[in-house]
This record gives C-alpha cells, structure tokens and sequence, in this order.
C-alpha cells in the first residue's frame, strides 16, 4: 500500500524556518517524481514545488523562489521541504504528493500544518 | 499566472448529472491534454478523479466523466450521490514560466 507521511509542520514566527519531511512507502521511491502541494485555510491547492526521481531537475512556484528548497533522500525514502524566511502567507497544510505521470498527482499524504504568526 | 477559474458552487439532487467547468487558456488547459480532476472531503487529501483530460483512475466509479473543449476542461458527475459532496478541483499543466501546475479555484458539489 503506497503511504506518504509528512511530519515537520507547526507554529512558527515570522522570518522563521522549518523543515517538512515526508516519509514514503510501498513503492519504490527512487522511480518517482515527488511534488509539495499546499492549501491555505479555507482555500483552494497550490502547486510549491517538484523534484524529479533523481533530484536532478527541481522547479519552485514564484511565491517561495528563494525560500524554499526542495530535496530527497532515495536511500532514506524520503522528501523534505526547506522552508526559509517564513511569511504569514505560508501558512497552510503542506501535502506531500507522488506524481504518476506529467502533472498528475496519484497519491498524497494527510499533509502538515504549518501556522506563521507571532 | 492565475489559478484556473471554476465555479465556486454546483448543486443537484440524488441522481441527477451535473457538470463542473474549468477555465484557462492557451498557454494551460487549451494547449495540453493534462488536465486533471480531484475530489477532496473535508479535512482529507485530495483523490484522483479523472487525469488527461478524460481517463478514470482504477477504482473511481465510471459516474465521473472528463472531457476539453478549447481553453475549458468540464467534469460531469452522472447519477448523483450523497458522498459525491465534497470540493473539486481541476489542475492542468501549463507553459508558464512560473509554474508547473496550475490548480482551478475549486467547487463545491452540494448534494440536495
């Protein structure tokens, strides 16, 4: 059974920084392309940002261009999500998500609450 | 680059069909066969309902249906149920140079 766990998200202060962590299983990650998707409070989904099976070819939203950085461990089965310089603006569940194929999202986690405020 | 833009409410009642639009441009939904359809309840993930354009994933109900025409993608839900209320939201790739996935603003299906 694909599982993505994500852990890492909280109550952070403004210009803080945090580090989301996704755990994979039941399937062979290293194959695999892997995205975060957001979603503020009662809002729509976001797409942040997309690493490729190998971690070669990375791609960041304009929104966290700078701030964010995206990487993974395919011995460890795992992605994780650098957030720096956190805005009240991030605030939002932070969703691991597998891509299946080109833009699309096959399989995703419970996703992380991460809260900017001071 | 804007979201895709959806209708914020569609409503119906048991078993009747009711459609979702999604609308873009050239650059998004009318350059690409990439669009995508999910379906998200209240505090859940987002599930996978229909992907380019117009295929169903293993084991969503043959009741969803995806189809394109120009720069709008549309989702039909036939045979209303009760537990087809949730949101829904449709994606697509995009050429933009700012982004790799454009999501819609979302629907809410209500069931009457």
């Amino acid at each position: 059974e694909v599982q993505l766990v994500e852990s890492g998200g909280g109550l952070v202060q403004p210009g803080g920084s945090l580090r989301l962590s996704c755990a994979a299983s039941g399937f062979t990650f290293s194959s695999y392309e892997m995205n975060w998707v957001r979603q503020a409070p009662g809002k729509g989904l976001e797409w942040v940002s997309y690493i490729s099976s190998s971690g070669s070819t990375i791609y960041y939203a304009d929104s966290v261009k700078g701030r964010f950085t995206i990487s993974r461990d395919n011995a460890k089965n795992s992605l994780y999500l650098q957030m720096n310089s956190l805005r009240a603006e991030d605030t939002a569940v932070y969703y691991c998500a597998r891509e299946a194929m080109i833009v699309v999202v096959d399989y995703w986690g419970q996703g992380t609450l991460v809260t900017v405020s001071s | 680059q804007s979201a895709l833009t959806q209708p914020a409410s569609v409503s119906g009642s048991p078993g009747q069909s009711i459609t979702i639009s999604c609308t873009g441009t050239s650059s998004d939904v009318g350059g690409y066969n990439y669009v995508s359809w999910y379906q998200q309840h209240p505090g859940k993930a987002p599930k996978l309902m229909i992907y380019d354009v117009s295929n169903r994933p293993s084991g969503v109900s043959n009741r969803f249906s995806g189809s394109k025409s120009g720069n709008t993608a549309s989702l039909t839900i036939s045979g209303l149920q009760a537990e087809d209320e949730a949101d829904y939201y449709c994606s697509s790739y995009t050429s933009s140079s700012t982004l790799l996935y454009v999501f819609g603003t979302g629907t809410k299906v209500t069931v009457l």
